[in-house]
């Protein structure tokens, strides 16, 4: 079956501009979380989703938001774009929330961001 | 809090050599341990995981790492490296089973010589 999808896989936006990256789970697979993975800071959470809810949020500013959908899909706007945005951004997703011996963690490709 | 951090963040071998890269956990609850790999321009994939049970865990395209309570280690280990084997290497721990949220090491490096 299909892994986890993310679009787009590569953009360039403009300080100050926004941004919206899409997320589309592995087919059944009902929670989804983002991470930031830059050369400095190295690999962050950003959020996790259940059910269109927000079970977790990392240490990052508001501008950073997210959604989930009815369908487990799901979306990540960065508003007010800084240089240091600048990063991949990487989806994963599970069956349900958490982990244990028959929940296993899956990321997609990521969704490169540089921001001029 | 949870924290992990990976000793040496490059690591060279030869083809054939045994793999060994460091992982040191810091967590106050029972954690549920993990290693992942990262080719260029890729994404994560799983090699294995800890979440209760044996202690040694047995992985893909043969890894395998043992999670030492008293050491608060989980190294990751390979009898015989191959040149594939050439991505960076990432261990994280996750505070509880109840949540996706993993906290990442700063990753691995593994560089295999011909």
């Amino acid at each position: 079956k299909a892994g986890v999808t993310q679009t787009p896989r590569y953009l360039i936006k403009t300080r100050g501009q926004q941004v919206t990256l899409s997320c589309s789970p592995i087919s059944g697979h009902r929670s989804v979380s983002w991470y930031q993975q830059t050369p400095g800071q190295g690999l962050q959470f950003l959020f996790e989703y259940f059910s269109e809810t927000q079970r977790n949020k990392g240490n990052f500013p508001g501008r950073f938001s997210g959604r989930q959908f009815s369908n487990s899909r799901s979306e990540m706007n960065v508003s007010t774009l800084e240089l240091g945005d600048s990063a991949l951004y990487l989806c994963a997703s599970s069956s349900n929330p958490g982990v244990s011996s028959g929940n296993t963690i899956y990321f997609g490709e990521g969704s490169w961001l540089t921001v001029v | 809090a949870q924290s992990v951090t990976q000793l040496g963040s490059h690591v060279s071998v030869s083809e054939g050599a045994l793999v060994l890269l460091r992982c040191n956990y810091s967590s106050s609850v029972p954690p549920y341990l993990f290693w992942y790999v990262q080719y260029p321009n890729q994404g994560l994939q799983l090699l294995l995981k800890y979440t209760t049970g044996a202690t040694l865990v047995k992985g893909i395209n043969g890894f395998e790492a043992e999670f030492k309570k008293s050491e608060t280690s989980f190294h990751l280990t390979k009898p015989s490296a191959h040149m594939s084997d050439a991505a960076e290497y990432f261990c994280a721990v996750t505070p509880s089973g109840n949540t996706g949220k993993l906290i990442f090491g700063q990753g691995t490096t593994l560089q295999v010589k011909p």
